[in-house]
């Protein structure tokens, strides 16, 4: 079993929809969790970052977290086709000082 | 503030040559790390050193060498490379063994072994 799923892509909404992107992992040592953009041929870029159960928003972008789950997911409302890029979820160990990343999902925003 | 510097940016290797590639970053981050990413892939961690004096093996450590040579300096060796190991590889610091603490990443080194 992989440490870190996510819901397999590629995920392609119309601009001005909500697209859900989702992660489940299997540590339950870990502490805190994050979303990164990386468009092509750069390197990632952080979106959103978590540590509680619960949801933390920020613009047009929403993070949830059910620890209990080993669920974490990302919320992107009002797409853009800017928003068009692969996004990683990652979880931190901070005990042993590591981040482990999913393989990505693609997200196409049509105009 | 330059970040995370990694050099080279691209490289071609023959199978079976060695080389370095570096790591540098000027945050005063205790932890520094080596990923590799692979088309169309997550970045899967090779090596990462919590902090300076300590390495440690990630996800896919073999064929791969890591010196920690000061708090700045983090480099990774092949010592003979393998067309497998043709790749991206990122380097990424982070300040402290915190929860709430990101990592930052240098723009990436793309090789090719032929």
């Amino acid at each position: 079993q992989k440490e870190v799923e996510q819901n397999s892509g590629p995920l392609s909404v119309p601009e001005g929809a909500i697209a859900s992107l989702n992660c489940t992992y299997s540590d339950r040592g870990s502490q805190s969790f994050f979303w990164y953009r990386q468009y092509s041929g750069k390197s990632p870029e952080l979106i959103m970052s978590i540590y509680s159960n619960g949801d933390k928003e920020d613009g047009r972008f929403t993070a949830q977290l059910n620890k209990a789950s080993q669920y974490v997911s990302l919320l992107i409302r009002d797409s853009q086709p800017s928003d068009s890029a692969t996004y990683l979820c990652a979880f931190y160990n901070t005990n042993a000082g590591k981040s482990t990343f999913g393989d990505g999902t693609t997200l196409t925003v049509k105009p | 503030n330059a970040g995370v510097t990694q050099t080279p940016k691209f490289q071609v290797l023959k199978t079976g040559q060695s080389m370095t590639l570096q790591c540098a970053q000027d945050m005063n981050h205790n932890s520094m790390y080596w990923y590799r990413q692979d088309p169309g892939m997550g970045l899967r961690l090779i090596y990462y050193s919590a902090s300076e004096g300590t390495t440690d093996k990630g996800e896919v450590p073999n064929g791969y060498n890591v010196s920690r040579l000061n708090k700045r300096e983090f480099s990774l060796r092949l010592e003979s490379a393998a067309p497998s190991q043709t790749s991206v590889y990122f380097c990424a610091s982070r300040p402290i063994l915190r929860v709430n603490t990101e990592a930052f990443f240098g723009q990436g080194t793309r090789l090719t072994v032929v």
